[in-house]
């Protein structure tokens, strides 16, 4: 079954608390991408990840950074959350990153920092 | 940057009505075009896609044809259902490099019975 999960999916912290977002996919995409979702906003850009230990900025990237040691597995850190950072985060996967490849998303990760 | 526009943010409609939502974009290159849909409680799914002048996308009774000239991608469905309330998401990235999607701001379709 091709998908994108995402642990937790609703995590409630504390500002200035660290936080980790955990993402794992199972058809072996060399590609993965964090993205934040807020009302009129839409869905931004925070990292993209080309492979293992293979990663780069996106649109949105202060506050926060990634890690991926194993190609299917993403990890979106924040250090020191803060409240502007309370939205919801989709992790994506995709064959590879160029063009007019389908990307596949999570159900999402709904973060509130209080 | 590059950037999609959709020109509306919620558009309510009546069973068996046409739908249209207007999709224009800004590129620097040649890009290909998605159409996505989300569900509440779900991330966007992948709708179709377009990846040159004139060629249509086409899923579920939806589709769009990329015009270059016109910079446009616009969505249309001739008969729409209950079943088709969603959030729709007009999205571009570029063809010969990974920058990840580039999204709209996203339509809200209620379909009322």
């Amino acid at each position: 079954d091709m998908k994108v999960t995402q642990m937790p999916r609703y995590l409630i912290k504390r500002m200035g608390e660290n936080v980790l977002l955990e993402c794992g996919q199972d058809m072996s995409h060399e590609t993965m991408y964090w993205y934040r979702q807020d009302p009129g906003l839409g869905l931004q850009l925070i990292y993209i990840s080309y492979d293992v230990d293979s990663n780069s900025e996106g649109d949105i990237p202060k506050g926060y950074r990634v890690s991926r040691k194993k190609r299917e597995h993403f990890s979106l850190i924040l250090d020191s959350a803060k409240t502007n950072q309370t939205s919801v985060y989709f992790c994506a996967s995709s064959l590879s990153g160029q063009g007019a490849t389908e990307v596949f998303f999570g159900k999402g990760t709904r973060l509130t920092v209080v | 940057g590059d950037s999609v526009t959709q020109t509306e943010g919620q558009v309510a409609l009546s069973e068996e009505d046409f739908l249209t939502i207007h999709c224009n974009y800004s590129a620097s290159g040649y890009p290909a075009l998605f159409w996505y849909v989300q569900y509440p409680g779900e991330g966007p799914q992948f709708l179709f896609r377009a990846s040159r002048d004139k060629e249509k996308g086409s899923s579920r009774g939806f589709e769009a044809t990329y015009n270059k000239e016109a910079t446009s991608f616009h969505l249309q469905k001739a008969s729409v259902q209950e079943s088709d309330s969603a959030v729709y998401y007009c999205a571009l990235s570029a063809l010969n490099y990974a920058q990840g999607l580039t999204f709209g701001l996203g339509t809200r379709v209620s379909v009322f019975p």
